[in-house]
């Protein structure tokens, strides 16, 4: 399985909205509605953001949301705040139980 | 508290063997499917391998076929992942996660393999 495609970095101001691509095929992204969104700041755990494409879990700001369109999800963080730089990544469900991550995103607020 | 707590990363030379340990609380451990997920140095996150509640069915990715084990011990709600024949690109910081939309994930324990 090859990694979904993602941008290597994202910026924005504090206030501003930042979107995040996430580009696979028509085997995991394409054919099942199974995204989920990950924050990572570096030597921490990483943190479920978004589930299932578009769903928040209990806790996650609402500054956090997710689509997807055809072969590409997407995560938007609006109002977006100095705490939201982290890494990101989308993962997909890919067939056969198995999960294939995104090359991640390094989100810097300027 | 829901937790996950990994333990058994080492330095360990290539061709060798280490098992690695999560334990389970705060959950019932039995009822959810469970995975193993890396980040080698400076990469990004790689899903390894994950198992069902009754460690019925199993998946790993192609790289570690063969190589790699996972199982589980729902008396004792742990989870572990055998890994054999270890090479250098095995190198990194394994997560125990908890598979329903990996949303719970251990701190990690970091896996060297050199020599």
């Amino acid at each position: 399985q090859s990694a979904l495609t993602q941008p290597a970095s994202v910026s924005g101001s504090p206030g501003q909205s930042i979107t995040i691509s996430c580009t696979g095929t028509s085997s995991d992204v394409g054919s099942y509605s199974l995204v989920s969104w990950y924050q990572h700041h570096p030597g921490k755990a990483p943190k479920l953001v978004i589930y299932d494409g578009i769903k928040r879990p209990s806790g996650v700001s609402s500054r956090f949301s997710g689509s997807k369109s055809g072969n590409t999800a997407s995560l938007t963080i609006s109002g977006l705040q100095a705490e939201d730089e982290a890494d990101y990544y989308c993962c997909s469900y890919a067939g056969n139980s198995a999960r294939v991550f995104g090359t991640g995103t390094k989100v810097t607020v300027l | 508290e829901v937790q996950l707590v990994e333990s058994g990363g080492d330095l360990v030379q290539p061709g060798g063997s280490l098992r690695l340990s999560c334990a389970a609380s705060g959950f019932t451990f039995s009822t959810y499917w469970m995975t193993w997920v890396r980040q080698a140095p400076g990469k990004g996150l790689e899903w390894v391998a994950n198992i069902k509640q009754d460690g019925s069915e199993k998946y790993s990715v192609d790289s570690v076929k063969g190589r790699f084990t996972i199982s589980r011990d729902n008396a004792k709600n742990s989870l572990y992942l055998q890994m054999n024949s270890l090479r250098a690109e095995d190198t990194a910081v394994y997560y125990c996660v908890r598979s329903s939309g990996m949303d719970v994930w251990g701190q990690g324990t970091t896996v060297t393999v050199s020599s």
